[in-house]
């Protein structure tokens, strides 16, 4: 099993959906996880860090369910400008523990 | 401010040449990481330094690669006789250590073409 795993896509979802994606990983000493997205062709950029309680910031929620080893990351009212790669980074410990995954691609249809 | 640097921003060199890029981090991170970005691929961790600690070297894939980093901030990649497997974006990203956490802010990226 890899160590961080995501579904590719495309998710294609049309503009003011609701849209949702997990990321599973294999690790149980894992301590942090964050999502990131990508532009095409542009770097990595942090969306959100993932708290044990579950975060939210304005239409991305963020939450994580160590029990079963997943993160999930909903958007609410997508927009056009949402489509992007998310990136699931989870890292064992310290910082040298850092995975991505290969990450999900979302397509915001109009 | 300023956020994460990196230079050159493209790099096309002859298969058999060396190459070196440079990574200037945020102004007071202490952590400073290497990946490589494979066309449609994901991230691949090369190198991690963090303050005066040894790197974790683990991620480097042959010996052709090395990275140092100088006074704790500005790093360098260093890749010996470049192969066409080596064409790929190489980026640098930094983080402040903080509660154990290490939220990672990424430079624009080296685009490496081996011919």
């Amino acid at each position: 099993r890899k160590e961080v795993e995501q579904d590719p896509g495309p998710f294609n979802v049309p503009e003011g959906a609701t849209v949702a994606f997990n990321c599973t990983y294999s690790n149980s000493a894992s301590q942090s996880f964050f999502w990131y997205r990508q532009d095409c062709r542009k770097e990595p950029k942090l969306l959100m860090s993932v708290y044990s309680s579950g975060n939210e910031d304005g239409r991305f929620t963020a939450q994580l369910n160590r029990a079963s080893q997943y993160i999930s990351l909903l958007i609410r009212d997508s927009k056009l400008s949402d489509s992007a790669t998310y990136l699931c980074v989870v890292t064992r410990r310290g910082a040298d523990g850092l995975t991505f995954g290969k990450g999900t691609h979302l397509i915001i249809q109009p | 401010g300023a956020g994460v640097s990196q230079s050159p921003s493209n790099k096309v060199t002859e298969k058999g040449k060396d190459v070196e890029l440079r990574c200037d981090p945020i102004s007071g991170h202490t952590a400073l990481y290497w990946y490589r970005q494979s066309l449609g691929q994901g991230l691949e961790f090369l190198i991690y330094f963090q303050g005066n600690s040894a790197p974790d070297k683990s991620g480097l894939p042959s010996d052709r690669f090395s990275a140092e980093r100088t006074g704790g901030s500005v790093s360098t990649l260093t890749i010996q006789r470049t192969q066409q497997e080596d064409s790929a974006v190489y980026l640098c990203a930094s983080s402040l250590v903080l509660a154990g956490v290490y939220e990672q802010y990424f430079g624009p990226g080296t685009r490496l073409t081996v011919t």
